[in-house]
């Protein structure tokens, strides 16, 4: 089946750009979480939804950092005015909750680079 | 969340069996323990979680000891695919509808599949 989908894979902007990053959870999964990987780290925690409400944004390291999820299905990340420690790689993934299961499911990734 | 502490790498022969430990000696009653694993340049993917007791699927075991302040993945027949970095995380399992369930990666353990 289709499993977390996210695009780009890949963006490069230049410092001062806006940018969108969407991502496609698993069909049905009522939670949503973003993650930031920089390199050589491990994904850190950035906000969750379940379903359109985003009930923790604690993550996000700064004003400039906004996430939405509208209709409780597709999730945009948007970066505005980047920065050269925006470079990361950008993850999403989903969980159904259903029967107690809360194990996430991760997409690949967007590889950010901010020149 | 309690805090895990892991090797920061291994080496496994191909077709043997590969043991990753991880120390999570302040983790609660309430707390599981879970396993992933993130290939280069993919998301992560979830491989096992445990309370107490011992648990197997089709990917790997987990054997979490009596006092659950120390836990061991174990790949039976480790190949060269399954050379990727190794992420134990406590926190809570289940699903209660409340509060954000995100994931609190450390560093993992690097493990390389030796031909």
């Amino acid at each position: 089946g289709a499993g977390v989908s996210q695009s780009p894979r890949y963006k490069v902007a230049k410092r001062g750009q806006d940018v969108a990053l969407r991502c496609d959870p698993i069909s049905g999964h009522v939670s949503l979480f973003w993650y930031q990987q920089a390199l050589g780290q491990g994904p850190e925690f950035l906000t969750y939804f379940q379903n359109e409400a985003q009930l923790d944004k604690s993550g996000l390291p700064s004003d400039r950092f906004f996430a939405e999820r509208p209709e409780g299905s597709v999730s945009t990340l948007k970066i505005q005015r980047t920065q050269q420690e925006d470079s990361a790689v950008y993850l999403c993934a989903s969980s159904s909750n259903r029967g107690g299961r809360n194990e996430q499911y991760f997409g690949p990734g967007t590889r950010l680079t901010v020149t | 969340d309690a805090k895990t502490t892991q090797p920061t790498s291994m080496d496994c022969a191909e077709g043997r069996a590969a043991n990753l430990p991880c120390n999570h000696s302040t983790i609660s009653g309430n707390e599981y323990v879970y396993w992933y694993r993130q290939i280069h340049s993919q998301g992560p993917q979830y491989i096992i979680h445990g309370l107490k007791n011992n648990e197997t699927n089709e990917m790997a075991s987990l054997i979490i000891t009596e006092d659950r302040k120390s836990s061991t993945l174990i790949l039976p027949h480790a190949t060269l695919r399954d050379t990727a970095v190794y992420y134990c995380i406590v926190r809570v399992g289940g699903y209660s509808g409340a509060g954000s369930y995100q994931l609190t990666f450390g560093k993992g353990t690097k493990l390389s599949v030796i031909p």
